[in-house]
């Protein structure tokens, strides 16, 4: 099927581990992005990648580095997991960055965080 | 800056009944203007847009007008099902030099009763 998709679905751990949560879309997109869900529903984008290259960036403490090996992949890798990095995280693409219109994002299914 | 405001939920409602979700912005520029939704345990999907001012976005039975000079987007449906029992996320998109920003409101969780 052609999707976003995100792996894992749910993950629990500790305060203090490191982990990683990993996005792939077959879509053919060239912008892909990652949103933070808090325990409100309050949705806020933190980073996005164009054609690898990062073009968002917002505000995320340096203990969360994304990295985009290709187009059709963006992982989010958190360092020194804390408790307020609970939440679900969410992966969307979209065609292009929308010079002059906006282009459709497309969101994958979420991973829900829970740091102990 | 940029922000979305929508109404505060619950909504609850009886199936049929008409249903309006509140949404107001600020934004400098001309933003587009999104409604997701949200179905329990799934990510979102894009319910209707509208690029510019008096557009009207419509589906599956929503519609919602870009009104410049109230700077609103209220979300309307004439009769709601249970089916349509979700979170709805009003999101704006500023014009900021192409990049293809989402910036969302708290989101209205609608619940409709049989």
């Amino acid at each position: 099927d052609t999707a976003v998709s995100q792996t894992p679905k749910y993950l629990v751990t500790q305060m203090g581990n490191d982990k990683s949560i990993k996005c792939e879309q077959n879509l053919g997109h060239d912008t892909m992005y990652w949103y933070k869900q808090d325990s409100k529903k309050f949705l806020k984008i933190m980073f996005s990648y164009n054609n690898k290259e990062l073009i968002i960036n917002e505000t995320v403490p340096n203990r969360f580095s994304p990295k985009s090996p290709d187009k059709a992949h963006l992982n989010l890798h958190i360092n020194s997991l804390e408790l307020g990095d609970s939440a679900v995280y969410f992966c969307a693409s979209s065609q292009g960055v929308g010079t002059s219109g906006y282009n459709e994002q497309f969101f994958g299914p979420g991973t829900r965080l829970t740091v102990l | 800056g940029n922000s979305v405001t929508q109404m505060e939920g619950p909504v609850t409602l009886s199936e049929e009944a008409f249903l309006t979700i509140n949404c107001t912005y600020t934004a400098t520029g001309y933003p587009s203007l999104f409604w997701y939704v949200q179905y329990p345990g799934e990510g979102l999907q894009l319910l209707l847009k509208a690029t510019k001012a008096d557009d009207k976005g419509s589906n599956k039975g929503f519609e919602a007008t870009y009104r410049k000079e109230t700077t609103s987007f209220h979300l309307e449906k004439g009769s709601v099902q249970v089916s349509d029992s979700a979170v709805y996320f009003c999101a704006l998109s500023p014009y900021s030099g192409g990049y293809n920003k989402l910036i969302f409101g708290a989101g209205t969780r609608l619940a409709v009763h049989p």
